[in-house]
């Protein structure tokens, strides 16, 4: 069966210091990555996508995540993180073959002033 | 802006008692989605939805059910709520057009608490 790993539950991290959330998956098959980011008290929202072509994907406010299909990772990247940014980051992962989405766990990440 | 609406963002039933959740989308999407969140599990997968009348069960389909009569709505129905259903209820739609693959929009949640 398919799975997402999220292999930190909380990631404490200074302002203005980078940041990196991890997010394996396991499938032997094409997929499709998402991170999701969920502000507090509301619902989730799509940070960026990796559908296909370049492994390095660009999204909102900056982040970026790379593909990697020989390690099977999907990791979040930022150089420079914002007070604002404290929230829950989900990976979530879809076979190209059309079927449910499978959302890791969730890591929260907290930034301190 | 697209929008999926949830009818209450914070509900408290009682053991037993029936309850009803509805989520709206504006987009036209044909699938819909109700997941709940708990703390450390993510979110898991109660129903889905490709299409009006259609349901399909998810990962947790026990203590459920939904309808989906119109296109835009789609409803989640506790029985006989129980305790261990006390959770935070997500609602998500998404369209299988081509510029836009399976990427979902969800709703605020609803916060149900059941004593």
């Amino acid at each position: 069966a398919q799975s997402v790993t999220q292999l930190d539950s909380q990631v404490p991290v200074f302002e203005e210091a980078p940041v990196e959330l991890r997010c394996n998956y396991s499938s032997s098959v094409s997929v499709y990555l998402f991170w999701y980011v969920q502000y507090p008290n509301q619902g989730l929202q799509l940070l960026l996508k990796y559908l296909s072509g370049s492994t390095l994907v660009k999204g909102i406010n900056g982040f970026e995540a790379e593909f990697n299909k020989s390690q099977t990772s999907f990791h979040l990247r930022k150089p420079s993180v914002h007070i604002s940014y404290t929230a829950e980051y989900f990976c979530a992962v879809l076979k190209t073959s059309y079927d449910k989405v499978i959302f890791g766990p969730g890591t929260s990440l907290s930034v301190i002033p | 802006d697209v929008k999926v609406t949830q009818s209450s963002r914070y509900l408290v039933k009682r053991t037993g008692e029936k309850v009803f959740l509805e989520c709206v989308q504006d987009m036209d999407h044909e699938n819909m989605f109700w997941y709940r969140q708990d703390p450390g599990l993510g979110l898991r997968l109660i129903y889905f939805s490709y299409d009006v009348k259609m349901k399909e069960k998810g990962d947790i389909p026990e203590g459920y059910s939904v309808s989906r009569e119109k296109k835009e709505r789609f409803s989640l129905i506790l029985e006989s709520a129980s305790t261990n259903q006390t959770s935070m209820y997500l609602c998500a739609s998404s369209s299988v057009r081509r510029d836009i693959p399976y990427e979902q929009y969800f709703g605020p949640g609803t916060r149900l608490t059941v004593t």
